[in-house]
């Protein structure tokens, strides 16, 4: 089944540990996206990826880092989690580029006490 | 502010009716999305209608687009408690540098069975 995973699924942690959320899709997909989906402030992008070693900054990339080092994968990594990163995360992909079909993994929802 | 505004921000129908939602945009855009999310999941991509484009169908879904206006609608036919659930619009922007998608808030629509 055509699929982007995200894993996991659910996530509480404490300040300053740091912590990555997993993406894998398994389309072949050239671009890869983060977001992070705040009441009031709708889907925002973190960082995206048009392809293996090619990352580049969304609307709020602070305190988040990526890597794309093989085409199934784009791991979203939080070196020093702060309580303002608690939000619902997003990854999505696509065949050719951000102005095509997304498709979206299932969420993760992290908490940073 | 967000690129898409989408409108009304809340609407509760009956099952069988029709529900109609609106996006209004501030810039010239490439294309504009439409996109379903169940409570807390991914999205979902319903339609793609790009800017020389004034109509597209999908099953029950019709959707329109005026550049001259800077609005799109989404019209779902014949709703079922299934389609419960928050819309979001998603447009591609011609002006923008980056390579991004600009979400709305969404629309959260209740259907009644």
């Amino acid at each position: 089944e055509a699929q982007v995973t995200q894993n996991p699924r659910y996530l509480i942690t404490v300040t300053g540990k740091k912590l990555t959320v997993t993406c894998s899709q398994n389309m072949n997909h050239e671009y890869m996206s983060w977001y992070r989906q705040d009441p009031g402030l709708g889907l925002r992008q973190i960082y995206y990826s048009m392809n293996v070693e090619v990352t580049d900054k969304g609307d709020v990339p602070e305190g988040y880092k990526v890597s794309r080092k093989e085409k199934r994968n784009f791991p979203l990594i939080l070196e020093s989690p702060s309580p303002n990163q608690t939000s619902l995360y997003f990854c999505a992909s696509s065949l050719g580029g951000y102005n095509e079909k997304l498709f979206f993994g299932s969420g993760t929802q992290l908490s940073v006490l | 502010s967000q690129q898409g505004e989408e409108d009304p921000q809340a609407l509760s129908i009956q099952e069988g009716e029709n529900a109609t939602m609106n996006c209004s945009y501030k810039t010239s855009i490439n294309n504009l999305q439409w996109y379903r999310q169940n409570s807390g999941r991914g999205l979902v991509h319903l339609i793609l209608i790009r800017s020389n484009e004034r109509e597209k169908h999908s099953g029950r879904l019709r959707v329109t687009l005026d550049t001259s206006k800077k609005s799109s609608s989404l019209l779902i036919t014949a709703s079922r408690a299934a389609d419960t659930a928050s819309y979001f619009c998603a447009t591609d922007p011609q002006e923008t540098s980056g390579s991004r998608l600009t979400f709305g808030e969404g629309t959260q629509l209740t259907v009644n069975p």
